[in-house]
């Protein structure tokens, strides 16, 4: 089976920090991606890690652990505008493509 | 501009009526896909197509068809649409290696 777990909501502070957490179990894995949606718009690719290790983007980073089967997106100096939700997808086997999470949730408060 | 297009944005019917929602891109991607979103289900795949005349069953295919005929396109058809399938509908693909999928602007559907 596939199952992937993210927090619902998360609430954080302008300019603060604030770690998603993803944790993951799928039949397959050809690595792991983030994607920002705002409310009724389309995801948006934001990282992807295929190794273990930390992958930095800017204001962005991502995090993977393959053998705990969880990944973090670090989102730093938080603006209004990263008010959205974020969801952790991991990409399975030839045919078991992008298996999504349920997605968190993020509010940033002034 | 590289882009996935979907077609309507908005598409309000009655049940039983058939409808094709559109999708296309220009990205000469092999990987193709459509999702339904939910509040509170997450994004689930309906169809996929892994290329031109390759497709299966997704997680929630029931009341759904798919093709794949050419490979810039990969319409949904709903033969009979029914309320339960009142939704956010996106499409997307990708390279089936490592790269990202690429999502259209969505279809909002209701079903009444």
């Amino acid at each position: 089976g596939q199952n992937i777990d993210q927090p619902t909501e998360m609430t954080a502070t302008e300019g603060a920090i604030v770690q998603i957490n993803c944790t993951y179990q799928t039949s397959g894995f050809n690595g792991l991606f983030w994607y920002q949606q705002h409310a009724g718009e389309a995801p948006t690719f934001l990282s992807y890690n295929v190794l273990d290790g930390l992958e930095e983007k800017g204001r962005f980073s991502s995090f993977l652990s393959r053998s705990k089967g969880y990944s973090y997106l670090l989102l730093k100096e938080l603006q209004m505008k990263d008010s959205a939700s974020y969801l952790c997808a991991v990409k399975g086997n030839y045919g078991q493509n992008f298996v999504f999470g349920p997605g968190t949730r993020l509010s940033v408060l002034p | 501009e590289a882009q996935v297009t979907q077609n309507p944005r908005y598409l309000i019917t009655v049940t039983g009526k058939k409808l094709t929602v559109t999708c296309s891109q220009n990205m000469n991607h092999e990987y193709m896909s459509w999702y339904r979103q939910d509040p509170g289900l997450g994004l689930r795949q309906i169809y996929y197509s892994m290329n031109v005349e390759v497709t299966d069953k997704g997680d929630v295919p029931e009341g759904y068809k798919v093709s794949r005929k050419e490979k810039r396109n990969f319409p949904l058809i709903l033969e009979s649409p029914s309320p339960n399938q009142t939704s956010l509908y996106f499409c997307a693909s990708s390279f089936p290696g490592l790269g990202p999928l690429h999502f259209g602007n969505g279809t909002r559907l209701t079903v009444t």
